[in-house]
């Protein structure tokens, strides 16, 4: 049961455009929303979060939306740079069980 | 501050050997501890966490298995490995108890390849 899903697996975007990668989630008990970003071979770096109550997060290039209605969030990255190039994870926790959930991954291109 | 470190970095075994990874988390304390598997062309696939010692939550049923013999010691390990165990293995961390932020600490990773 995949509770936290990012149905597409490649983004490409021009440089200097927005980025739009989008995560849907099934589970109305998470209290807490990532993203991180990840290249080959190295564990995941944060990028940027928001809770539950919030419906957006900003922080320099990188925005956060949550849509608690629609059960689905998105991060903009605006404006998109090549070293922006990586694959990108949403995940989730739940407070009461301390259960982190990732979703699939988005492999994000920004092409020069 | 805090710090994890996870070990080692790559590992090739035979089909049927034991397997041991082990991570440490310094610099907190009760932290929640995750083990991940990112397999060729796939998301991070939640293995095993735990909230405290002992306690261990299973994700995927497998021939893996995790222990936490110390407050920030977290084992991943299989009794025989088998071909599909392949991929990058990842550790984390969380603090805590309820939070205003939160934020989940990665390990660099270890390749696991089963030849």
């Amino acid at each position: 049961d995949q509770q936290v899903k990012q149905n597409s697996p490649s983004l490409s975007v021009q440089e200097g455009r927005i980025s739009i990668l989008n995560c849907d989630y099934t589970n109305s008990m998470f209290d807490y929303f990532l993203w991180y970003k990840k290249y080959p071979a190295e564990g995941p770096t944060f990028l940027i979060s928001i809770s539950s109550i919030k419906d957006k997060n900003e922080d320099g290039r990188f925005t956060v939306f949550l849509n608690k209605s629609a059960k689905h969030l998105s991060l903009h990255i605006v404006p998109s740079q090549p070293g922006d190039s990586a694959v990108y994870f949403c995940a989730a926790i739940n407070f009461g069980n301390e259960k982190l959930t990732f979703g699939t991954g988005t492999r994000l291109t920004i092409i020069p | 501050s805090q710090t994890i470190h996870q070990w080692p970095a790559t590992l090739v075994q035979p089909v049927g050997s034991p397997l041991s990874l082990e991570c440490t988390v310094e610099g907190t304390s009760n932290p929640n501890l995750y083990w991940y598997r990112q397999a060729a062309g796939r998301g991070l696939q939640l293995l095993f966490y735990s909230v405290g010692i002992g306690q261990i939550s299973s994700e995927v049923p497998q021939n893996l298995s995790a222990s936490r013999p110390q407050d920030r010691q977290f084992i991943l390990s299989s009794k025989k490995l088998l071909l599909s165990d392949s991929g990058f293995y990842l550790c984390a961390w969380t603090p805590p108890g309820q939070r205003k932020n939160t934020e989940a600490f990665f390990g660099q990773g270890t390749r696991l390849t089963v030849v």
